[in-house]
C-alpha cells in the first residue's frame, strides 16, 4: 500500500552538479506531476506527463529535465543544479479521469 | 494563467473555535479542490467539490463550490490541535482536467 514514494526525502548537492529526484507510484495513474514549493509561491508545477514517453511543460521548467520510461516512475533531473533551485519538490499522480492529485511527501533539496 | 486567490494568509485561532476560509478566481472552474498539508509532509485531499452549489462534509470539514463557479470554501468546525498546518485550494487549469492550480495556502494556528 505504498502509494507514491519520493527519494531521497533529504539531498544537499554543490551548485554545478546533477541531481536526480526519483518518484514511483503503485496506483498505475497515468498522469504524474512535478511541483516544487517555495515560501510565498505555494506550488507550481514544473513538469508532467499524461502517459509514459509523453511530458510537457508545466509554469517553471528551466533548468528542470523529466523521462518517463515507465508509468510508476517519473525522475525529476536537475542538470546543472543552482542555488534557486533550492526548494521542497513534490511528486504528484492523478488518474485518467479525475482531476484529484495524489501526493508524495516530498523532497528538501538544498543547493550550496 | 489562472491565478487562485486564497484568504486569509494565515490564522490563528484558539482550539474548539470555527474556522472559514475561502478561494476565489476571476475564471471559473470545473472543479474545486482542497488539501492540507501538515508540517514536512506532502498535502492530502480533504474534499473534491464538481457542481456549483455543492455543498461537501468530510467530518468536521464542510467545503461549498460558490454558485458563480468562481469560488469555493472551506469550514473547520470546534478546531483542535491537529487542524494545525497549511490549507490550499485547487482546481483543474488550462482547459485541461489534470493540470492543477494552487492558491498560496492558509496556515492556520491552533492554540490548545
Amino acid at each position: 500500500d505504498a502509494g507514491i514514494t519520493q527519494s531521497p526525502r533529504y539531498k544537499i548537492t554543490e551548485t554545478g552538479r546533477q541531481v536526480t529526484l526519483m518518484c514511483h507510484q503503485t496506483w498505475s495513474h497515468s498522469y504524474m506531476f512535478w511541483y516544487r514549493q517555495d515560501l510565498g509561491h505555494g506550488l507550481r508545477l514544473i513538469y508532467y506527463s499524461a502517459a509514459a514517453d509523453i511530458t510537457d511543460k508545466g509554469e517553471v521548467p528551466d533548468g528542470y529535465v523529466v523521462s518517463r520510461s515507465k508509468t510508476e516512475n517519473f525522475p525529476l533531473t536537475l542538470e546543472s543544479a543552482t542555488r534557486s533551485q533550492t526548494s521542497v519538490y513534490f511528486c504528484a499522480s492523478s488518474a485518467t479521469i479525475r482531476p484529484e492529485a495524489f501526493f508524495g511527501q516530498g523532497t528538501r533539496l538544498t543547493v550550496v | 494563467g489562472q491565478q487562485l486567490n486564497q484568504s486569509p494568509q494565515s490564522m490563528f485561532i484558539q482550539e474548539g473555535e470555527d474556522v472559514s476560509m475561502n478561494c476565489t478566481s476571476s475564471s471559473i472552474f470545473n472543479t474545486w479542490l482542497w488539501y492540507k498539508q501538515d508540517p514536512g509532509e506532502g498535502p492530502v485531499l480533504l474534499i473534491a467539490l464538481y457542481k456549483a452549489g455543492e455543498l461537501t462534509s468530510n467530518g468536521r470539514l464542510t467545503a461549498q463550490f460558490g454558485i458563480t463557479r468562481k469560488d469555493s470554501f472551506l469550514n473547520i468546525s470546534a478546531s483542535i490541535p491537529s487542524d494545525v498546518g497549511i490549507y490550499f485550494c485547487a482546481g483543474p487549469t488550462g482547459g485541461s482536467n489534470y493540470k492543477l492550480t494552487f492558491g498560496k495556502g492558509t496556515l492556520l494556528t491552533v492554540n490548545p
